[in-house]
């Protein structure tokens, strides 16, 4: 099982760019989440797709950030324009049950957004 | 909104030591907890779960007890070595959105 997988690792941009970040859920796992984590605030739930369909964006921060997941083995964040306030880890995770089962982490995209 | 508080947010033992990170949980209606381990410059990652109709469960060398009535989770780590130093979360939920804690930082002394 490879896990989740997540791309890039590390992403440097300026303020004003697009930035596009990329999940692959573990195969055959149902829900995806994205996540967002820095000192100040914790893991915080960005948005929760089940079966590719969005379930809760309540927690995206605000109309720059969008999410879709055209299929079950492909997910991507965007942000546009970026801001250094969204400088953060991205995390993205899956589980094969939402909220009813573990979820499990990809290894995060660090953005640094200058 | 609800929320997931860790007691400590550094802890220091000495390898071989019994850990216990503690974890305390506001909503009474969760019925279903997690605790996570985060290395540095890794995701969190799964250590051991825990329903609400269950008070003790046990894993390889981790032990959750789940205290509902004062609303109380801890985590216990048996001889704690030095790959154990990490943050570890705690996240509870009710069916509806994980809560994660702010994370315990656990230091393995050599």
């Amino acid at each position: 099982d490879a896990g989740v997988i997540q791309s890039p690792r590390h992403e440097v941009t300026e303020m004003g760019q697009e930035v596009t970040l990329r999940c692959k859920p573990i195969s055959g796992h149902n829900s995806l989440f994205w996540y967002r984590q820095t000192m100040m605030r914790g893991l915080e739930l960005l948005i929760y797709f089940n079966n590719n369909v969005p379930i809760d964006d309540s927690g995206m921060p605000e109309d720059r950030f969008s999410a879709k997941m055209p299929n079950a083995s492909f997910s991507t964040l965007k942000i546009q324009p970026s801001e250094p306030r969204d400088s953060a880890v991205y995390f993205c995770a899956s589980s094969s049950q939402g909220w009813r089962e573990k979820l499990f982490f990809g290894s995060g995209t660090q953005l640094s957004v200058l | 909104g609800e929320s997931v508080g860790l007691h400590l947010p550094t802890l220091s033992v000495q390898e071989g030591d019994n850990s216990i990170i503690n974890c305390a949980y506001s909503n009474s209606a969760s019925d279903y907890f997690i605790w996570y381990k985060q290395e540095s410059g890794k995701g969190p990652q799964f250590i051991i779960d825990i329903r609400s109709n269950m008070d003790k469960r046990q894993g390889q060398r981790v032990t959750v007890l789940l205290n509902k009535t004062v609303k109380h989770l801890s985590l216990q780590i048996a001889a704690t070595q030095p790959g154990d130093s990490a943050v570890y979360f705690c996240a509870d939920t009710t069916g509806n959105q994980f809560y994660f804690g702010t994370g315990t930082s656990l230091t393995v002394i050599p």
